[in-house]
């Protein structure tokens, strides 16, 4: 158990829909990262958050979006769901940005 | 873009036997780190070395770092069936950006 907890573990959807992702990250850290996992793309970084703050930015849709709250949880918002959208969706954690990164268990989104 | 480009792509060996995976990686780092997938899962952080170290090991994990050559090795010996899995290395650039850059991963089977 790394103590990054995901929620919700599966999440199945229709095409133009909008989810929302939740992430905690492990007590104490105060970076957040958003990475999507397909078959075809392999790990691809999305979003870095720390101390609420954007930090860096990947490869993210316009349609994605996301914050991170004064308690350092997290949120990715996907809107306008494609079926190419579906993929395991990362969030990790570390205490400083480019430390060790803790991952959580991911969110798997099956859009149909 | 990818900065960690790992080779080779899939390994499959018998149980008992070594495993070496390498990463190669374009620009100057702060940090190279390694990281182990089981199927469907997080990312889970295996070691970490830093650009002024050559070597490092832990349990039966090898890892080198050749700063002039801009590649990393990860060796795993006497590997286990458990140890099948995606294992990924991740570079924090130098300087102040602190992002880690992804490679695709090597898929290790070990084969009872």
């Amino acid at each position: 158990d790394s103590g990054v907890t995901q929620t919700p573990k599966h999440l199945i959807t229709a095409t133009g829909q909008r989810v929302t992702l939740r992430c905690s990250p492990r007590s104490g850290d105060l970076s957040v990262y958003w990475y999507q996992q397909s078959l075809d793309q392999g790990l691809q970084f999305l979003i870095q958050y720390y101390n609420g703050e954007e930090r860096a930015k990947g490869n993210i849709l316009e349609r994605f979006s996301a914050q991170q709250f004064p308690d350092l949880h997290s949120e990715l918002n996907l809107s306008s769901l494609e079926l190419g959208d579906s993929a395991l969706y990362f969030c990790a954690s570390s205490v400083e940005p480019g430390e060790t990164q803790y991952f959580g268990p991911g969110t798997r989104l099956l859009v149909l | 873009s990818q900065q960690g480009e790992e080779d080779p792509q899939a390994l499959s060996i018998q149980e008992g036997e070594n495993a070496t995976m390498n990463c190669s990686y374009k620009t100057s780092i702060n940090n190279l780190q390694w990281y182990r997938q089981n199927s469907g899962r997080g990312l889970v952080h295996l070691i970490l070395i830093r650009s002024n170290e050559r070597e490092k090991h832990s349990g039966r994990l090898r890892v080198t770092l050749d700063t002039s050559k801009k590649s990393s090795s990860l060796l795993i010996t006497a590997s286990q069936a458990a140890d099948t899995a995606s294992y990924f290395c991740a570079t924090e650039g130098a300087g102040n950006n602190r992002k880690l850059i992804w490679g695709l991963g090597t898929s290790l089977a070990v084969n009872p």
